[in-house]
């Protein structure tokens, strides 16, 4: 069974400055997908960044970026530029490509993002 | 295009109850899934839905169930309720093509057993 492990529980960050949240894997699949889903006081889950696992570029989007190891089967987030609206929790998550893991993201326990003025 | 929604967003029950949280998916979205969410053990996938079939379930007792719709909307249902299934309930949905692996979050049903 794959796992997924944030062993970061709260990070601190002042603003415009850039943070790193940690992400480990297990797996025995080759082809995969990860993700980044960030979940504010609203609790509402909203996707910020997903990588392939047969692409080597990292991925990209504005502030986000990732730093994917495949070898390592790690995966973390840098939040470059941090804002007062990127206070939240974050959640990595796998999806495999197997049939039972059809609809199915493995979260991690998550990382606070604490911003400081 | 509207968002994924969730009714009601608040429920309270009584142990013992039963009680049914709804989800309508992005317009053309196809698969449906849900998801547990507690403090004690985080994000827990329940079951996924797509084309009105049940394709994958989590592991959690009978008392949960799902069903889907000719129109991709769907229901879950919790019968019996215990203390332990106060949680957030998420339903996420997503395409099932190309780009299926993404899945877009509703904003959730907060359950109070009591």
């Amino acid at each position: 069974a794959q796992t997924v492990t944030q062993s970061q529980p709260e990070m601190s960050v002042q603003e415009a400055e850039t943070v790193t949240l940690s992400c480990t894997y297990d797996t025995s699949e080759s082809d995969y997908y990860l993700f980044w889903y960030k979940q504010p006081p609203s609790r509402q889950m909203i996707l910020v960044i997903r990588q392939e696992a047969y692409k080597q570029q990292n991925a990209t989007e504005n502030r986000f970026s990732v730093n994917f190891q495949k070898a390592a089967k790690s995966f973390s987030l840098k939040i470059s530029d941090s804002q007062l609206g990127d206070a939240a929790m974050y959640f990595c998550a796998y999806r495999g490509m197997t049939t039972d893991s059809w609809g199915k993201l493995q979260f991690g326990a998550g990382t606070q993002v604490v911003v400081t003025p | 295009k509207a968002g994924v929604t969730q009714t009601p967003r608040y429920l309270i029950k009584t142990r013992g109850q039963q009680v049914t949280l709804s989800c309508s998916p992005i317009s053309g979205h196809r698969s449906v899934s849900w998801y547990q969410q507690t403090p004690g053990q985080g994000l827990q996938f329940l079951f996924e839905y797509f084309s009105e079939t049940q394709r994958n379930k989590g592991n959690f007792p009978g008392r949960f169930s799902g069903r889907q719709f000719s129109n991709s909307r769907s229901e879950m249902n919790v019968s019996t309720l215990e203390l332990g299934d106060s949680a957030l309930y998420l339903c996420a949905s997503s395409l099932y093509g190309e780009e299926a692996y993404e899945q877009y979050f509703g904003p959730g049903t907060r359950l109070t057993v009591t």
